[in-house]
């Protein structure tokens, strides 16, 4: 059975800095990861999908990696902003249509 | 654009009653999706409609029951609600087809549900 963990599961930065998020999974064998961004009482934005078969995608400020053969992806956000400031979830796809979670990191970006 | 429309956002239940969460799309999506989103268990698959006419159960689906109306549509009933069904539950969606997985998910702002 596939199993996500992201750590931290939370993490406070003053505005600026750059940082990383991380996200392990166990089965290698996974279609691609999705990396989310989820503000308090909304639901799921997504911000960058890596193919299998990639090794890192950008999109702005924010860039993910993907090693799949240790089973680790990190995100990264360059010149933090406090409207950064929300919980941050990968997902892995291994089989059909099923998306395995992360629990989240909860990201508060102070000014 | 709506993108994924969820009702109702907020529903206080007694136990043992029914309620049905309603879920629509407007991107013309062939897979749609139900999870549950509970602390310290992070968002778990309840049920999931591949394409219109089919539903598969996922993670966790004891106590629901699905019906894909249409293209658009996913609702998901609980029969007989209990205390554990308390969750935010959130409707997802994505393009489909093949390792459907591989596309990109489209959320619902969610449905908060109480079961007293």
């Amino acid at each position: 059975k596939q199993e996500v963990t992201q750590i931290p599961a939370a993490l406070s930065v003053p505005e600026g800095e750059n940082l990383v998020l991380n996200c392990s999974f166990t089965d290698s064998a996974i279609y691609n990861l999705q990396w989310f961004r989820q503000d308090p009482g909304k639901g799921l934005t997504s911000l960058l999908l890596i193919q299998s078969s990639q090794r890192e995608q950008t999109s702005g400020r924010l860039n993910a990696s993907l090693d799949k053969s240790s089973g680790r992806s990190t995100l990264y956000i360059a010149a933090s902003q406090p409207g950064d400031s929300a919980t941050y979830l990968c997902a892995v796809s291994t089989s059909g249509s099923r998306l395995t979670f992360g629990e989240g990191t909860q990201l508060t970006v102070n000014p | 654009n709506a993108g994924v429309t969820q009702t109702p956002k907020f529903q206080v239940l007694k136990t043992g009653q029914s309620m049905t969460l309603q879920c629509a799309q407007d991107m013309n999506h062939n897979s749609m999706y139900w999870y549950r989103q509970d602390p310290g268990m992070g968002l778990r698959l309840i049920y999931y409609s591949a394409s219109e006419g089919t539903t598969d159960k996922g993670e966790v689906p004891n106590g629901y029951n699905v019906s894909r109306l249409n293209k658009r549509e996913f609702s998901l009933r609980l029969e007989s609600a209990a205390p554990s069904q308390t969750s935010v539950y959130f409707c997802a969606s994505n393009v489909g087809g093949g390792r459907s997985g591989a596309n990109v998910l489209t959320f619902g702002a969610g449905s908060r549900l109480t079961v007293l």
